[in-house]
């Protein structure tokens, strides 16, 4: 596709339950990133991945959150046992392997954890 | 670890009026710094960004220079418009961290006609 598309766009689910956000990079860019954006902050990095691997989890707030990428392409990004803290806009990025390339950002999943 | 600081907002200016945001940085590598844009209802979009000392950035009438020695990333515009009413980050990423990207807390902008 032309952009990086998430989906979905939006998405109301109740505490405890599993979600999965999905995000489709732009084709050939081999490096993928999700961050997180709560309400009046910038977007806060969850997680790297340089092809199919986790380059860098480091900014996941803990084990109920997992994200896969499995073959380089497409992410998931998954939420066990949501709470209404994890409520936020979900950016996925996309960027080519040149160290100077520019991330370009999808436009993101609501999620409301009611 | 990394963080970025930008003025806090709304700012509200008459169109035709001088912009400046500022943003410090600190950083543990050599950074490359950014500046993005996010107008109502769209996603986050690259505005403009320098990658080493010294080197300015400009866009769409936008301009910020890399200033090592103040560790600052100041966002100005001579003559600012309607249509540039959005939230601007400030965001730096290093090579070595995978460039993934450290944002400030974003400014409003709304700008009157």
């Amino acid at each position: 596709g032309a952009g990086v598309s998430q989906t979905p766009s939006n998405k109301v689910t109740e505490k405890g339950k599993y979600v999965e956000l999905r995000c489709d990079p732009i084709s050939g860019h081999t490096a993928l990133y999700w961050y997180r954006q709560s309400l009046g902050q910038g977007p806060e990095f969850l997680i790297y991945f340089q092809g199919t691997g986790a380059a860098d989890d480091s900014g996941l707030p803990n084990d109920r959150f997992f994200a896969v990428r499995p073959e380089g392409s497409v992410s998931t990004l998954k939420i066990q046992r949501t709470e209404r803290g994890d409520s936020a806009v979900y950016l996925c990025a996309s960027r080519s392997q040149s160290a100077s390339a520019e991330a370009f950002f999808g436009q993101g999943t609501r999620l409301t954890v009611v | 670890g990394d963080s970025v600081t930008q003025m806090e907002g709304p700012v509200t200016l008459s169109e035709e009026a001088c912009l400046t945001i500022n943003c410090t940085y600190t950083a543990t590598g050599y950074p490359s710094l950014f500046w993005y844009v996010q107008y109502p209802g769209e996603g986050l979009q690259l505005l403009l960004k320098a990658t080493k000392a010294d080197d300015k950035g400009s866009n769409k009438g936008f301009e910020a220079t890399y200033r090592k020695e103040t560790t600052s990333f100041h966002l100005e515009k001579g003559s600012v418009q309607v249509s540039d009413s959005a939230v601007y980050f400030c965001a730096l990423s290093v090579l070595e961290y995978g460039n993934k990207l450290v944002f400030g807390a974003g400014t409003i902008l709304r700008v009157k006609s």
